[in-house]
């Protein structure tokens, strides 16, 4: 079955403690990119990956990190969490941008207090 | 930069009610164009998509969208809605040859039973 994974789905943390969130797909697609979601605002970019060691910034970029060793894998990293980055973030994956269909993971619920 | 328009933030229908979303796009060439939909709790699902030909699209659930290129818009259309319609619904253009897909603000809908 087609997935896109996401860890850990729900995360309380306090501002300043590194934390990573995982995602993996298993559909050996080249194109990853990571979104958050928030109220009135829709999903707004933060990076993305055309492949393995390829990355690059979206739209919000600042405070976050990422990284893409591995095909299947593209975890997002807070160096030092703020409040302001308590949002919703979702994993995506496609074979190639713009020409296929892009899968979601089922989402990371943090709260940075 | 592309941007997404989605004119309504809200809309409360009664069940068997005709439905009609509103999306606008900007950008002057070539795009590829989705209607996601989130379910309460849930992760993104895509409802259909648009990458070329038939300019009427049919996707899951009874939902249809259609792409006219001189207004720049891909109304999102259901012509009787169930109270399981209820969710959050999402538009999303990718301008070919951008390494994102952009998002609108999204419109929640109510139906009641």
């Amino acid at each position: 079955e087609a997935q896109v994974t996401q860890n850990p789905r729900y995360l309380i943390t306090v501002t300043g403690k590194k934390l990573t969130v995982t995602c993996s797909q298993n559909m050996n697609h080249e194109y990853m990119s990571w979104y958050r979601q928030d109220p009135g605002l829709g999903l707004r970019q933060i990076y993305y990956s055309m492949n393995v060691e390829v990355t690059d910034k979206g739209d919000v970029p600042e405070g976050y990190k990422v990284s893409r060793k591995e095909k299947r894998n593209f975890p997002l990293i807070l160096e030092s969490p703020s409040p302001n980055q308590t949002s919703l973030y979702f994993c995506a994956s496609s074979g190639r941008q713009g020409g296929d269909t892009i899968y979601f993971g089922e989402g990371s619920w943090l709260t940075v207090v | 930069a592309q941007s997404v328009s989605q004119h309504n933030h809200h809309v409360i229908l009664s069940e068997a009610a005709s439905l009609e979303l509103g999306c606008n796009y900007s950008y002057g060439g070539t795009v590829n164009l989705f209607w996601y939909v989130q379910y309460p709790g849930q992760h993104l699902q895509l409802l259909l998509k648009y990458f070329s030909g038939d300019p009427l699209v049919k996707g899951i659930k009874g939902f249809e969208a259609e792409f006219i290129k001189s207004k720049f818009s891909f109304n999102l259309r259901k012509p009787s809605v169930q109270w399981s319609d209820t969710a959050e619904y999402f538009c999303a253009v990718n301008a070919i040859g951008f390494q994102k897909l952009v998002f609108g603000t999204g419109t929640r809908l109510l139906v009641s039973p």
